[in-house]
């Protein structure tokens, strides 16, 4: 049972628009969401993260969304620039279970100049 | 910082030999992570430890993968005997808790690229 999902496998966008991905999630006990972003022979690195007492957390050019009662965000880049070009991970954690991450399969990002 | 260092970078062997893959955590994180990445599988956590103590292992795979932490800066990710079918990128992970509650940023490091032929 997948408890994290990202139904998208791949994006595609042109430079300067707006980049979504999405994320959906089951466990009703998940109150910490994170994105993490990986390029090619690097490990992941943290990008943005929300808590479940808000629904919008901002930095910069990324943003993400929370809508806990469709167990779903997003996360929005703009503009997207071809250094974003990269794969996304989103993950989910219950803080009452310290530590433990569960993470998407992925969406892997490509912003065309 | 250095950051989380894994070694080795890259690892061919030989079905059936041990395979031993190694990480040290960035220094004060007292929680360390083990993943596995494929194309099918995704992002798996095999394990993960809290000061050094073994937390959930409900991830690793098979008696065949074994993991230690014997101190704060040093863990092991043991595969014996190893399989093809255990072909992946291993990272390792490391975060900041405080009272037994993680901050959840997890730290990650380059990936070990495991071959095995």
């Amino acid at each position: 049972d997948q408890q994290v999902k990202q139904n998208s496998p791949s994006l595609s966008v042109q430079e300067g628009r707006i980049s979504i991905l999405n994320c959906d999630y089951t466990n009703s006990m998940f109150d910490y969401f994170l994105w993490y972003k990986k390029y090619p022979a690097e490990g992941p690195t943290f990008l943005i993260s929300i808590s479940s007492i808000k629904d919008k957390n901002e930095d910069g050019r990324f943003t993400v969304f929370l809508n806990k009662s469709a167990k779903h965000l997003s996360l929005h880049i703009v503009p997207s620039q071809p250094g974003d070009s990269a794969v996304y991970f989103c993950a989910a954690s219950a803080r009452r279970k310290a530590g433990k991450s569960t993470f998407g399969d992925g969406t892997t990002l490509t912003v065309k100049p | 910082d250095a950051g989380v260092i894994q070694s080795p970078r890259h690892e061919v062997t030989e079905m059936g030999q041990e395979v031993t893959l190694r990480c040290k955590p960035i220094s004060g994180h007292d929680y360390l992570f083990w993943y596995r990445q494929t194309m099918m599988r995704g992002l798996e956590l095999l394990i993960y430890f809290n000061n050094n103590v073994p937390i959930d292992d409900s991830g690793m795979p098979e008696d065949r993968f074994s993991a230690k932490m014997p101190n704060a800066s040093f863990s092991t990710l043991k595969i014996q005997p190893s399989e093809p079918r255990d072909s992946a990128v291993y990272f390792c992970a490391s975060s900041f808790g405080t009272s037994g509650v993680s901050t959840d940023t997890q730290y990650f490091g380059p990936g070990t690229r495991l071959t095995v032929l």
